[in-house]
């Protein structure tokens, strides 16, 4: 089982839609949960970090976090074309090497 | 600009060529990353120095070359590559190990080996 799972995608969602994106991770140490954002040949950018289970909103943007479900999910509200990316979910674990272990991404398309 | 700036942003290179990657960062972070990219994939982290000491080497082959002379900055030494080594090399930098606030990532080096 991968460390931090995610769908591939692609996911498509029509413009002024919400997008749901979905993240799993396998270890319960996990402290930090992060989403970032990368738009092709770019490098990744944060957007979010949540630490408490429940929501945290930023704009547009609503980070989601289930402990219990070892799961943190993001919402884009009102989707934009510039929106178009790919999301990588980010889990901070703590352990003899602690370190962030990225998923693989959801690739987003945001069609007008 | 992120406070991680890398040069240079594009490289191409011969097989037989040595070129180093170099990644600066300002913003008082104690840890630097290197991550590969390759096209459609995910992350690859490469090497961890933390407190300018390394504490990661993802099995890495030993024609890349990390060098961290203190906690600002970070090179890549590069020296008889391979065209499957053509990727996006990124550096990041974080503070207490990203815990609180993550990585910050450079702009990356788009690198082609020909």
């Amino acid at each position: 089982q991968k460390e931090v799972e995610q769908n591939s995608g692609p996911l498509s969602v029509p413009e002024g839609a919400i997008a749901s994106l979905n993240c799993t991770y396998s270890d319960r140490g996990s402290q930090s949960f992060f989403w970032y954002r990368q738009y092709s040949g770019k490098s990744p950018e944060l957007i979010m970090f949540i630490y408490s289970n429940g929501d945290k909103e930023d704009g547009r943007f609503t980070a989601q976090l289930n402990k219990a479900s070892q799961y943190v999910s993001l919402l884009i509200r009102d989707s934009q074309p510039s929106d178009s990316a790919t999301y990588l979910c980010a889990v901070y674990i703590y352990s003899s090497a602690s370190k962030i272990i990225f998923g693989s991404g959801t690739r987003l398309s945001i069609r007008p | 600009e992120t406070g991680v700036t890398q040069t240079p942003r594009h490289l191409v290179m011969g097989m037989t060529n040595k070129k180093s990657l170099k990644c600066e960062q300002h913003l008082g972070h104690n840890a630097m990353y290197w991550y590969k990219q390759s096209a459609k994939k995910p992350l690859e982290l490469m090497f961890v120095y933390s407190l300018e000491e390394r504490v990661e080497n993802n099995s890495v082959p030993s024609r890349f070359s990390p060098e961290c002379p203190n906690s600002s900055h970070l090179f890549l030494h590069l020296h008889t590559l391979q065209p499957e080594d053509s990727a996006l090399y990124l550096c990041a930098s974080s503070q207490e190990e990203g815990r609180v606030y993550g990585y910050t990532f450079g702009s990356g080096t788009r690198l082609t080996v020909v």
